[in-house]
């Protein structure tokens, strides 16, 4: 079946490092690709997507972008600030997926120390 | 336009009781998801609801049930809790039509529930 495989954390860097998070997956067919992250306490936020092959998310300064050809998806920043300590999960939505809800990756928490 | 919303936001039971958890999707979406987080096993799908019909089910046992009114709000509902429920409970709406390429779920804020 579908599924989705992150990097294990915990990843720490100083503030202003840059930032990778390794994402792959594997689906049928070209699914949609998200990262969503989550602050300690809170639910969970779309940070960024992308729906096809080549295609870039952006939101906040993070990046990801879909390549069909490696079938990553991986989460890059090039300055964190200690506010983006967070988990972070990617996620895929199944392009054929009848009924078949979003696949999570087990999440990467990030800690940003000053 | 206003998020999802969950109430309560926090909980705390006693095994053998029942709860119930309420999620009101972004005006317009007409489908309702459930996850649950834990520590151990992450994020893990309930079921999903599209207009008033459970169209999804993940693997939990028959305590826990759900439905889906007219106006796309939803609740759970989990009975004879146990220690193992305490979770994080987050709910996700969409617009339910399926299209991977315009479809994304927003999520609520979760009611965390505690079971002593």
């Amino acid at each position: 079946g579908d599924s989705v495989t992150q990097m294990e954390g915990p990843v720490t860097l100083s503030e202003e490092a840059f930032l990778t998070i390794n994402c792959t997956y594997t689906a049928t067919g070209y699914p949609s690709l998200f990262w969503y992250v989550q602050y300690p306490g809170e639910g969970l936020q779309l940070l960024l997507k992308a729906t096809k092959a080549d295609d870039k998310g952006s939101n906040k300064g993070f990046e990801a972008t879909y390549r069909k050809e490696t079938t990553s998806f991986h989460l890059e920043k090039g300055s964190v600030q200690v506010s983006d300590s967070a988990v972070y999960f990617c996620a895929l939505f199944p392009r054929n997926s009848g009924n078949t809800p979003l696949v999570f990756g087990k999440g990467t928490r990030l800690s940003v120390i000053a | 336009k206003a998020g999802v919303t969950q109430t309560p936001r926090y909980l705390i039971k006693t095994r053998g009781q029942q709860v119930t958890l309420s999620c009101s999707p972004i005006s317009g979406h007409r489908s309702v998801s459930w996850y649950q987080q834990t520590p151990g096993q992450g994020l893990q799908f309930l079921f999903e609801y599209f207009s008033e019909t459970q169209r999804n089910k993940g693997n939990f046992p028959g305590r826990f049930s759900g439905r889906q009114f007219s106006n796309s709000r939803s609740e759970m509902n989990v009975s004879t809790l146990e220690l193992g429920d305490s979770a994080l409970y987050l709910c996700a709406s969409s617009s339910g039509l399926m299209d991977a390429s315009t479809d994304t779920q927003y999520f609520g804020p979760g009611t965390r529930l505690t079971v002593l």
